[in-house]
């Protein structure tokens, strides 16, 4: 049982170019959610899915798109990276609603763009 | 939206010494958490308390929902418990700014 697992787990990027980063949970979790963390700070809530094909936007949405075609993968497109999405995102899963229930967060992704 | 606001920001501490974080809401939250970032990044979850008292070793932590208050308790504290302390709450996904603790042998 992996738990949540982030690919990659370090990346840079261009200014401008786009990539997707990788969220899977073996938790059969219907909750997933992505946070993006700047040094000392704390989670911004960029976007959740409360199951497969539904989403929606948190705190922080612009420059970012999900999908979530499974239960099990909530991937994070960046398109047209700006060096302010230069952060450590994490992904995160809860099996109900997210603040009833305990929830397993990924090891995390630093990106920098430059 | 709530604001959440953690207290103190930073927090020095020699191992065996005894501590207690802060949390306020702006607003009444009912389903509060609290979760320990090390310091190589990965996020814990502690606690689940939306009100009352819950106890794991040497951490426990109580939330006064009617105040909008949590506070955590960490005794005999070791090298290990470094790192940031967050809570977070609502269904909105609120994180507070966290807690740094260091604890020098």
């Amino acid at each position: 049982n992996a738990g949540v697992t982030q690919t990659p787990k370090f990346r840079i990027l261009k200014i401008g170019q786009s990539m997707t980063l990788q969220c899977t949970q073996d938790m059969n979790h219907n909750y997933m959610y992505w946070y993006r963390q700047d040094p000392g700070m704390g989670l911004k809530l960029i976007y959740y899915s409360v199951g497969a094909g539904i989403t929606d936007k948190g705190e922080v949405p612009n420059g970012y798109n999900v999908s979530r075609s499974t239960t099990e993968d909530f991937p994070l497109r960046l398109e047209l990276a700006a060096p302010s999405q230069t952060s450590v995102y994490f992904c995160a899963s809860t099996g109900t609603e997210f603040w009833n229930t305990e929830a397993f967060f990924g090891q995390g992704t630093r990106l920098t763009v430059v | 939206g709530i604001q959440v606001e953690q207290s103190p920001p930073d927090l020095i501490l020699q191992e065996g010494a005894n501590s207690t974080l802060r949390c306020n809401f702006s607003d009444s939250v009912n389903n509060l958490q609290w979760f320990h970032q090390n310091p190589w990044g990965q996020l814990i979850n502690l606690f689940y308390i939306p009100s009352g008292t819950k106890q794991n070793g040497r951490l426990s932590a109580t939330t006064v929902a009617t105040e909008r208050y949590s506070l955590l308790y960490i005794s005999s504290s070791q090298t290990t418990d470094s790192g940031v302390y967050f809570c977070a709450g609502t269904n909105k996904f609120y994180f507070g700014s966290g807690t740094k603790l260091n604890v020098k042998p």
